[in-house]
């Protein structure tokens, strides 16, 4: 079955790393996104990861797969208090369709 | 590259009204999805077009939901008699739909309010 599942809320200082994690329970996913939303916003894609590589680097980004655990994650070097958002992951099966399936969102906050 | 656009931003409605939202996807894009978010949870899939044809459609998209896409451009989607239980984020998304480039973008979304 689909389910990803997320833990609610992230605080840590501005300056800071942050690493928000990802476990997702369908192994057919092809990709795996990270999504930024703010309040009252839509999603902003911010990186995504195909299912056979263990890490991708994005600027102040990293994301990092296990496949074998399903678990994914994203850290944010640098953290700035404009990084306070939900962000959310999800899973995407390619092919046809690449309906995404989405996480319940990890609030992040950002103390100066 | 002007992004997603839905229109309108906010929709209050009461209780039995039916109402429309329009999606503009990017010019390019064949692939345009609808989504649906309610506070505090992650967006949920309600339907996809490969251009103009709706080629799934999730079980939570009652018989009171229905979306087009009549000429592979725009899309709209329409819920007739509407429920409090309607009210919520509606999202846009679409995608260019290629072997290697599967990248949704979402527009900013149309918030629902049923009274």
């Amino acid at each position: 079955g689909e389910d990803v599942e997320q833990s609610l809320f992230l605080s840590v200082r501005e300056g800071d790393s942050s690493v928000i994690n990802c476990t997702y329970t369908d192994s057919s996913s092809t990709y795996l996104y990270w999504y930024k939303q703010e309040p009252g916003a839509g999603l902003q894609l911010l990186t995504y990861i195909f299912s056979n590589m263990d890490m991708k680097q994005d600027q102040r980004l990293t994301v990092l797969l296990n496949k074998k655990d399903k678990h994914l994650s994203l850290r944010i070097a640098d953290t700035q208090t404009g990084d306070s958002a939900i962000y959310f992951c999800a899973e995407g099966y390619g092919g046809a369709t690449n309906k995404l399936i989405f996480g319940t969102g990890t609030l992040l906050a950002v103390q100066p | 590259d002007t992004g997603v656009s839905q229109d309108p931003r906010h929709k209050i409605t009461k209780r039995g009204q039916n109402v429309t939202f329009r999606c503009d996807p990017i010019s390019e894009h064949n692939r345009l999805y609808w989504y649906r978010q309610t506070l505090g949870q992650g967006p949920e899939f309600l339907t996809y077009f490969q251009n103009e044809a709706q080629l799934e459609k999730s079980r939570l998209l009652s018989d009171r939901f229905s979306a087009e896409r009549p000429k592979g451009s725009f899309s709209t989607l329409e819920i007739q008699r509407t429920e409090q239980g309607d009210s919520a984020m509606y999202l846009c998304a679409s995608s260019l739909g290629s072997a290697t480039n599967e990248k949704l973008f979402f527009g900013s979304g149309t918030q629902l309010s049923v009274l």
